[in-house]
């Protein structure tokens, strides 16, 4: 079965930077674009880009570009989100999704890794 | 503000069939197919229907979806206790190149 893993919540300092895994198994991983989204407390969702496991080829959304960076290892079927100079409105739980086989919004998600910007 | 516009809020007694909307502009609902989540209170979004109105394995009949032009509609036939959660619709946007979402219907199953 589809599994997607994030790693650990993070808490992290104004300007600070925060780089969250997402671990794929279940499925070939460089078969499936990978997106990643946002969700702030109590609030809806944000779209905040997504990675071509095949190749690394990434588009980000307007409001990202410049601060965030999408990587991934194909070695072990790990893509990763690095957010710089973080602000407090960056205080979020922040999601892997894989691309649906059949549409390009996601289908399986990851549980979630919770940032929080504090000083 | 999301881009696209769901009711905040949805009720609705055991049994009854509920249905929240998803509507939006011709770059993203009126030309890509909506999938719907459903959130449940500290977990991450389910996939309930893709691609307008199919169901993934798994999910419910009980859980319907439909389109007509620039609006989606996610139907719940006989509500249960379970049901209750928030909603979630989305879609391609041609313009954006990526996913917008709706705000999220919170249901209350009373």
């Amino acid at each position: 079965q589809v599994q997607l893993v994030q790693s650990g919540a993070e808490v992290k300092k104004p300007g600070a930077s925060v780089k969250v895994s997402c671990k794929a198994s279940g499925y070939t991983f460089t078969d499936y674009y990978m997106h990643w989204v946002r969700q702030a407390p109590g609030q809806g969702f944000e779209w905040m880009g997504w990675i071509n496991p095949n190749g690394g080829g990434t588009i980000y959304a307007q409001k990202f570009q410049g601060r965030v960076t999408m990587t991934r290892d194909t070695a072990i079927s790990t893509a990763y989100m690095e957010l710089t100079r973080l602000r407090s409105d960056d205080t979020a739980v922040y999601y892997c999704a894989r691309r649906g086989r059949e549409s390009l919004p996601p289908d399986y998600w990851g549980q979630g890794t919770l940032v929080t910007v504090s000083s | 503000q999301s881009v696209l516009t769901q009711p905040p809020s949805a009720s609705g007694t055991p049994g009854q069939r509920v249905t929240i909307s998803c509507s939006g502009g011709s770059s993203y609902v009126g030309t890509n197919t909506v999938n719907w989540y459903q959130q449940l209170p500290g977990t991450a979004p389910k996939l309930l229907i893709y691609t307008n109105n199919q169901r993934p394995s798994g999910v419910p009949d009980r859980f319907s979806g439909s389109k007509s032009g620039t609006s989606a509609s996610l139907a719940i036939s006989g509500l249960q206790s379970e049901d209750e959660a928030d909603y979630y619709c989305a879609a391609w946007d041609d313009s954006l190149n990526g996913v917008v979402f709706g705000g999220g219907t919170k249901l209350t199953v009373l």
